[in-house]
């Protein structure tokens, strides 16, 4: 059965901190892995990967994909209040459609 | 990217009626999705909305329960009949679009919140 799983499932840092959310996957046609975020209903493309090593960058957002491993990590440094949301990993698989399987979501809350 | 309109936006409902959902593209795409999201849960695929054949569903959703329409390559639609409470959940469809320099990406409508009681 296909897996994606993130954590931590929940977090609360203080703005400024960096923080790392993490997606392991065991999953069987791999074709990529997305990142979004979702603040109150629709979620937001971020990031999409497909090779090992290479550092997707936007802003203070960052994503890199090991294919070896099977993991992927979201960085946010200088976090703002603005990054409060839910952070979600999915992978997409070429024998499905290109459908999205989905983790349960990292739960980010940025105080002041 | 793609503008995606979903509509309603939300709706409360009784138990035993009928909800139809609306996804409209401003661009043709060729995969669209209807995903559902439960209180506290991560989104979970319905279907694979297909133009002109019916939709593929996944394993624990059936057409009875979630009949869905594509009559072209910008829009569909998922009903949602005979509600119960456990329907109560967002409902998103996404769209697939492509090219460089990004490939593939999946865009999601703002969802429908639904209450049923």
């Amino acid at each position: 059965e296909d897996k994606v799983v993130q954590s931590p499932l929940s977090l609360v840092v203080h703005e400024g901190d960096t923080v790392t959310l993490n997606c392991s996957y065991e999953v069987t046609n791999f074709r990529s892995l997305l990142w979004y975020k979702q603040e109150k209903k629709a979620p937001t493309f971020l990031f999409m990967l497909t090779s090992s090593g290479i550092e997707k960058k936007s802003g203070r957002l960052s994503s890199i994909l090991d294919k070896k491993e099977l993991f992927s990590i979201l960085n946010i440094t200088a976090t703002q209040t603005g990054d409060s949301a839910v952070y979600l990993c999915a992978v997409e698989l070429s024998n499905s459609g290109y459908a999205l399987n989905f983790g349960k979501g990292t739960s980010l809350l940025v105080t002041p | 990217s793609a503008v995606i309109s979903q509509k309603p936006s939300r709706d409360i409902c009784q138990r035993g009626t009928s909800l139809t959902i609306q996804c409209q593209v401003d661009s043709q795409v060729t995969m669209m999705f209807w995903y559902r999201q439960q209180p506290g849960q991560s989104l979970t695929l319905i279907a694979t909305a297909n133009q002109g054949s019916e939709a593929t569903y996944e394993s624990g959703f059936v057409i009875d329960k979630f009949p869905i329409s594509r009559p072209n390559l910008t829009f569909s639609t998922l009903t949602v009949s005979n509600m119960s409470p456990e329907d109560s959940s967002i409902y998103l469809c996404s769209v697939e679009v492509g090219g460089p320099p990004l490939g593939n990406i999946q865009y999601f409508g703002a969802g429908t919140r639904l209450s049923v009681l």
